[in-house]
């Protein structure tokens, strides 16, 4: 079985510095990587996957995750944080095989920029 | 449509009720995922429909969680006899195919959220 552990529930930081937001994942198994946001009342949003390829990946809203298989982690990225980021922030892992493609995450991890 | 679109929004419940939730995937998807989300915590998984099949109901907490997805598009949770334990943010997702490729990626309608009183 895999799972996520996301050891940050809240990173405070003031708007235009650089955050980084932890994951380390276990399993038995490869597998896929992914973050996802998630605004007040709202459901998630993908931000960025690792399937293969590349370590470093890029998503959107100038987030960016790098994949350290030796490290197990996912820590997700950004050189300059907006007001507009504050969110809860899900990392998830679901398996390249074995069938199906359901998704474990992590407890999440709040990010309030402040002025 | 244009998203996973879910209803409803809000949902209270006396102990004891039963209750349904609906979700509407993204036309043409295949995969239709159910979670349940506890305050302040992740997303958990319930189970998993591919076309009208239901392939994975390990994650459904008991026998009072039922869902389906007659017609491979809608699909329903219900749940009978609601008990405390049982409020939540319950999440809809659907991908486009049945892969561990990229044409998984999941796409999530905003949620119900249950409350049992």
């Amino acid at each position: 079985a895999q799972s996520v552990t996301q050891l940050d529930s809240q990173v405070p930081v003031f708007e235009e510095a650089p955050v980084e937001l932890r994951c380390n994942y276990s399993s038995s198994v490869s597998v896929y990587l992914f973050w996802y946001v998630q605004y007040p009342n709202q459901g998630l949003q993908l931000l960025l996957k690792y399937l293969s390829g590349s370590t470093l990946v890029k998503g959107i809203n100038g987030f960016e995750a790098e994949f350290n298989k030796s490290q197990t982690s996912f820590h997700l990225r950004k050189p300059s944080v907006h007001i507009s980021d504050t969110a809860e922030y899900f990392c998830a892992v679901n398996k390249l095989t074995g069938g199906g493609n359901k998704l474990t995450f992590g407890t999440g991890t709040q990010l309030k920029v402040e002025l | 449509g244009a998203g996973v679109s879910q209803s409803p929004r809000y949902k209270v419940a006396k102990r004891g009720q039963d209750v349904a939730l609906r979700c509407d995937p993204i036309s043409g998807h295949v995969s239709l995922f159910w979670y349940q989300q506890a305050l302040g915590q992740g997303p958990e998984f319930l189970t998993y429909f591919q076309n009208e099949a239901q392939l994975d109901k390990s994650g459904l907490p008991s026998d009072r969680f039922f869902a389906e997805r007659p017609e491979g598009s809608v699909s329903t949770l219900k749940i009978q006899r609601t008990q405390q334990e049982d409020s939540a943010v319950y999440l809809c997702a659907s991908s486009l195919r049945f892969s561990s490729g990229s044409e998984n990626e999941q796409f999530f309608g905003p949620g119900t959220r249950l409350t049992v009183l």
